[in-house]
């Protein structure tokens, strides 16, 4: 059971080249996030999917993209990066909604660099 | 969501109880208070979260107050490992149809000393 998984752990990318941010959780969660965390600040959710084949805006999606491909994956795109996107993300899964279910476990995250 | 205050830092003795405390004035009554921590590089991790009544797992105790506007988050052995970044959460219960967004504020930074 290794929980939330992320891919890459490292990116390094010019300002203009895309990629995509992959996630996967192995707890059969209906629930998943995207978060940013730049230097010394707290997390911002990006995007979210409440259940397979919903996604949803977070508090700055601009300038990114999210597939919700099955119930265990969910990736982030970046179709153009700019330096302003250089940051650590993390992506998380939760059980879904109501009491007991709300908690939120968090991968180890993605470190990208946009030059 | 109810805004939350946590002091910037906090020191404590390996062994010796941790004792974090959040203020959640604005709280309202069908809000949850939640705990994370995120040790330094890694991904955030829920430690305990309550409504009303105080709450302990394996990991912490959560003292809450009567009026709900503040709240404490105990490590009862703080060991060097404790050592993170502590955020306190205050977030409505969902409605079906909404969304399970978490507020991180700046949180408290705790140092276990030898």
């Amino acid at each position: 059971n290794a929980g939330v998984t992320q891919t890459p752990k490292f990116q390094v990318l010019k300002t203009g080249q895309s990629m995509t941010l992959q996630c996967a959780q192995d707890m059969n969660h209906n629930s998943m996030y995207w978060y940013r965390q730049d230097p010394g600040m707290g997390l911002r959710l990006i995007y979210y999917s409440a259940s397979e084949g919903t996604t949803d805006k977070g508090e700055v999606p601009n300038g990114y993209n999210v597939s919700r491909l099955n119930k265990r994956e969910f990736s982030l795109r970046l179709e153009s990066a700019a330096p302003s996107q250089t940051s650590v993300y993390f992506c998380a899964s939760s059980e879904g909604y109501g009491q007991g279910k709300e908690t939120q476990y968090f991968g180890p995250g993605t470190r990208l660099l946009v030059l | 969501d109810a805004k939350t205050t946590q002091p910037t830092s906090m020191d404590c003795a390996e062994g010796r109880a941790a004792n974090l405390p959040c203020n959640h004035s604005t709280i309202s009554g069908n809000e949850y208070v939640y705990w994370y921590r995120q040790i330094h590089s890694q991904g955030p991790q829920y430690i305990i979260h309550g409504l009303k009544n105080n709450e302990t797992n394996e990991m912490a105790s959560l003292i809450i107050t009567e009026d709900r506007k503040s709240s404490t988050l105990i490590l009862p052995h703080a060991t060097l490992r404790d050592t993170a970044v502590y955020y306190c959460i205050v977030r409505a219960r969902l409605l079906s149809g909404g969304y399970n967004k978490l507020i991180f504020g700046a949180g408290t930074r705790l140092a276990v000393h030898p």
